[in-house]
């Protein structure tokens, strides 16, 4: 697609309850990236994908957090037993870098906004 | 890990220049990235260095690099309303590649 989608646009969930973001790349990035942004603060590093390579899983807060990437496409990030404190702004990004050394920038979706009730 | 800091408010009227301030501490960085969040919206990239430069210039941006001080700055000639938006300083770090962040900085364009 022509730039970064990211589904539900905004989700609100009972604690407790799992869910499961979206996030579709533009076609041809091999890089994607979650980050997460919480109320007033700044984007706060989660996973990275770099196509069929292990991911950089070393942001993940708790094992109740996962993603997953099939090849350069969809990458869905899933949280389970959803606390209050996991309401933010989740931000998927993709690029065409394929290694460090690459200055492509990251696209960003527009983010899905998650409320924990 | 890294850190990059900003200062979180800053307030100009129409037309000043504007002047965000970034330190970050990773001195293996490649590149500096300066990004744009509007209200409701996604990250958008305004401009970037690389780090071995130490001005770049884009339009009414300027972007000035102190790599011993490890300080960036974003400068914005004759700031409109519509620069009114939280900019956000983001550092490539050397050996992983990821961007490290900062915290934003909310800047109020005031007519």
């Amino acid at each position: 697609g022509a730039g970064v989608s990211q589904s539900p646009s905004n989700k609100v969930t009972e604690k407790g309850k799992d869910v499961e973001l979206r996030c579709d790349p533009i076609s041809g990035h091999t890089a994607l990236y979650w980050y997460r942004q919480r109320l007033g603060q700044g984007l706060e590093f989660l996973i990275y994908f770099q196509g069929n390579s292990a991911p950089d899983k070393s942001g993940l807060p708790s094992d109740r957090f996962s993603a997953e990437r099939t090849g350069e496409s969809v990458s869905t990030l899933t949280i389970q037993r959803t606390q209050q404190e996991d309401s933010a702004v989740y931000l998927c990004a993709s690029s065409l870098a394929r290694d460090m050394g690459d200055n492509y920038g990251y696209t960003f979706g527009s983010g899905t906004r998650l409320t924990v009730v | 890990g890294e850190d990059v800091e900003q200062s979180l408010f800053l307030s100009v009227r129409e037309g000043d220049s504007s002047v965000i301030n970034c330190t970050y501490t990773d001195s293996s960085s490649t590149y500096l990235y300066w990004y744009k969040q509007e209200p409701g919206a996604g990250l958008q990239l305004l401009t970037y260095i690389f780090s071995n430069m130490d001005m770049k210039q884009d339009q009414r941006l300027t972007v000035l690099l102190n790599k011993k001080d490890k300080h960036l700055s974003l400068r914005i000639a004759d700031t409109q309303t519509g620069d009114s938006a939280i900019y956000f300083c983001a550092e490539k770090e050397g050996n992983t590649g990821k961007l490290i962040f900062g915290q934003g900085t909310t800047l109020q364009v005031k007519p």
